[in-house]
């Protein structure tokens, strides 16, 4: 089955500082990918997307890195600051309607 | 512009009963999404609706249902509810009958099961 995973479950970084932030997916066939925030007691709220047909997508303080070849996914958050301090989801939609989300990645920003 | 929208914001129910949820999409989206989320876990899809109809379904029991109204609204239902249905269940709505369009999600309504 798929699954989506994340290499680390909690990141601390220093405000300022950049943050990556690490996903791996098993499903070669999955040809777009989402990456969400979710802060405590809300719902996941968007952040950036990438489809497969592209290897890096820019947003703004965020960047999305797919490396198809090790089907490898990064969300790189630029001048990181307290307000992103949140759990940090990505999510796969494999050809078909649902998105597979993997446990998630709690950053914690430190002052 | 309204985002997604549900009610209620929290629910405790006891074993054995029924519970419904309500979602409204966001202005102009068509397709309404269900997840549930357990705690320290990240959603898993349940279901899916569009144009008033199931399109897709995840590995959820019978006992899960939903329906999707004309104006896109949708509820999700559950039956027969055990402690482990106890999480946040989320609403997403996305725009088109299409594969992989992105979807924006509420802000979940938590449901505990006594």
């Amino acid at each position: 089955g798929e699954s989506v995973g994340l290499h680390l479950p909690t990141l601390s970084v220093q405000e300022g500082d950049n943050s990556i932030i690490n996903c791996a997916y098993s499903n070669s066939a999955s040809d777009y990918f989402i990456w969400y925030k979710q802060e405590s007691g809300k719902g996941p709220q968007f952040i950036i997307d990438i489809r497969s047909n592209m290897d890096k997508r820019q947003g703004q303080r965020v960047t999305v890195l797919l490396n198809k070849t090790v089907k490898h996914l990064s969300l790189q958050i630029a001048a990181t600051q307290p307000g992103d301090s949140a759990v940090y989801f990505c999510a796969e939609n494999k050809a078909g309607n649902q998105f597979y989300f993997g446990t998630g990645t709690s950053l914690t920003v430190i002052p | 512009d309204a985002g997604v929208t549900q009610s209620p914001t929290h629910l405790i129910k006891t074993r054995g009963q029924q519970v419904t949820l309500r979602c409204s999409p966001k202005s102009g989206h068509d397709t309404v999404s269900w997840y549930q989320q357990a705690l320290g876990q990240g959603p898993q899809f349940i279901f899916q609706y569009y144009e008033e109809e199931e399109r897709q379904r995840g590995n959820f029991p019978d006992r899960f249902s939903g329906h999707q109204f004309p104006n896109y609204s949708s509820e999700l239902n559950v039956n027969a509810l055990l402690l482990g249905d106890s999480a946040l269940y989320l609403c997403a709505s996305s725009l088109g009958g299409g594969a992989a369009d992105t979807q924006y999600f509420g802000p979940g309504t938590r449901l505990t099961v006594l």
